[in-house]
C-alpha cells in the first residue's frame, strides 16, 4: 500500500520567517494530496489542497508544491504567525484505493513571537 | 466542518468491557471513516465505509468492528476493548470532491 513520510516532526521559527514541511510518497497512483492543520484538543481541518495534475497552487501565505516525478509534495508558510502554530499532516489519495487516504506522522510547528 | 458530530467526546472504561463510538453526519457524504490517532503515528485508518452497509478494513482493523445502517451514522465498536486501544478516535467524511473532513474526536482510556 501507500507509503507517506513526513519531515521533520518538529520545526520552530520566529515569527515573519517561513516554513517548509515535506513529504514524500511511494505509490505513483496517488493523485490528490491535501495538508490539514490541526489545533490542540481538535479534529484536522484541510488547509490547501493539490492534485496531480498541478505543479503548485497557492492560498494567501500557503503555497504546496508537487513534484510527481520524484513523488514528493511541500507545504510552504511564509511570514509565519503565532497563530500557525499547530500540527499540520499531509496524506495522499488515490481513486485505486477506494477513496482511503494515507496520512504522514505530522510535524509541530511551533512559531516563536 | 460538514457538520460531522461524534459521540461520547470522552470516555473511560475498564478492559474486557464493550465499547460503541458514534459518528454523525449531516452532508449526505458518501464515504465515512474511522482512524485512530497516536503520538508519533498520525492519523492510522481503521475502517470506512463507501455506502449503506458497504464497508472496509483499514490499516489497524484488528479489535474493532463497523456498522452503517443509515448514510449519516457510522459506528465503530470495540467488543472487548484492551489498553492498547486507548486512543483519540477521529471520524472523517469525504463527498464527491475527494476533500476530507473530520470530526471534533473521541478520546478514549482504557483502564
Amino acid at each position: 500500500g501507500e507509503n507517506v513520510e513526513q519531515h521533520p516532526s518538529t520545526l520552530s521559527v520566529q515569527e515573519g520567517d517561513s516554513a517548509v514541511i515535506k513529504c514524500t510518497y511511494s505509490d505513483s497512483a496517488s493523485n490528490y494530496f491535501p495538508w490539514y492543520k490541526q489545533e490542540l484538543g481538535k479534529g484536522p481541518q484541510l488547509i490547501i489542497d493539490i492534485r496531480s495534475n498541478v505543479g503548485e497552487k497557492k492560498d494567501q501565505r500557503i503555497a504546496v508544491t508537487l513534484n510527481k516525478t520524484a513523488k514528493h509534495f511541500s507545504l510552504h508558510i511564509t511570514e509565519t504567525q503565532p497563530e500557525d502554530s499547530a500540527v499540520y499532516f499531509c496524506a495522499a489519495s488515490s481513486s485505486n484505493t477506494g477513496n482511503q487516504f494515507y496520512f504522514g506522522t505530522g510535524t509541530s510547528l511551533t512559531v516563536i513571537p | 466542518d460538514a457538520g460531522i458530530t461524534q459521540s461520547p467526546r470522552h470516555k473511560v472504561t475498564e478492559t474486557g468491557t464493550p465499547v460503541t463510538l458514534r459518528c454523525h453526519q449531516t452532508e449526505n457524504h458518501r464515504y465515512m471513516y474511522w482512524y485512530r490517532q497516536d503520538p508519533g503515528h498520525g492519523l492510522r485508518l481503521i475502517h470506512y465505509s463507501y455506502g449503506v452497509k458497504d464497508t472496509d478494513k483499514g490499516e489497524v482493523s484488528d479489535g474493532y468492528s463497523v456498522s452503517r445502517s443509515k448514510t449519516e451514522d457510522f459506528l465503530l465498536t470495540l467488543e472487548s476493548a484492551t489498553s492498547s486501544q486507548t486512543s483519540v478516535y477521529f471520524c472523517a467524511t469525504t463527498g464527491n470532491q475527494e476533500t476530507q473532513y473530520f470530526g471534533p474526536g473521541t478520546r478514549l482510556l482504557v483502564l
